[in-house]
């Protein structure tokens, strides 16, 4: 099965300052690598996802890169702002099996005004 | 558009009692349907998946079960609640296996 290690677990950063959340997955066969925003006692919600035959996808201040070669894939958010105070969780998807995502254990990203 | 809703919102139950925990979803037919649980400050924890009506797959061996009585409904149960199945319980849905998943409001589960 799929193992995902995410890094840092706790992201403290002043307002307008970058975030970068990495993850590593362990097997080759993913293709689908989903990030979740969770805010304080709310649901997940899918901020922005890759599949395996880009390399970097953007949306306004969120932009996902993938190395497939060093399977690791990272979220960067730029000018950050304190409503992006949240846990964030990665997670990727392999071929085989049930195709459920494996969830890496999430990082607690903090921006001080 | 597609909405998943559960209840309750909230409950607060003793050890022992029973559990019965509802996910629903609309505007979509046959989706593939998840549980997880949160335990305070953790991630996310797969607990059961279905692919269709009747069918089950559990993913962690404990107290608990679901079932899938109709397409887009999904139940979880036990029997006898536990002091460790407190937590924040969250139902997802998918179009498929390839296809994104999205979670339900959730429901927040304390055992006393």
């Amino acid at each position: 099965g799929e193992n995902v290690e995410q890094h840092p677990s706790t992201l403290s950063v002043q307002e307008g300052d970058s975030a970068v959340i990495k993850c590593t997955y362990s097997d080759s066969a993913s293709n689908y690598f989903p990030w979740y925003k969770q805010e304080l006692g709310k649901r997940p919600q899918l901020i922005i996802d890759i599949r395996s035959n880009v390399g970097e996808k953007k949306d306004q201040r969120i932009a996902v890169t993938l190395n497939k070669t060093a399977k690791h894939f990272s979220l960067h958010i730029t000018e950050t702002q304190p409503e992006d105070s949240a846990v964030y969780f990665c997670a990727a998807r392999y071929r085989g099996g049930s195709y459920i995502p494996t969830f890496g254990r999430g990082t607690s990203l903090i921006v001080h005004p | 558009s597609q909405t998943i809703h559960q209840w309750p919102a909230t409950l607060v139950q003793p050890v022992g009692s029973p559990l019965s925990l509802e996910c629903t979803v609309e505007g979509t037919s046959n989706p593939n349907l998840y549980w997880y649980r949160q335990a305070a400050g953790r991630g996310l924890q797969l607990l059961f998946y279905s692919v269709g009506i009747g069918q089950i797959s559990s993913e962690v061996p404990q107290n608990l079960s679901a079932s899938r009585p109709q397409d887009r409904q999904f139940i979880l149960s036990s029997k006898k609640l536990l002091l460790s199945d407190s937590g924040f319980y969250l139902c997802a849905w998918s179009s498929g296996p390839f296809y994104e998943q999205y979670f339900g409001p959730g429901t927040r589960l304390t055992v006393t």
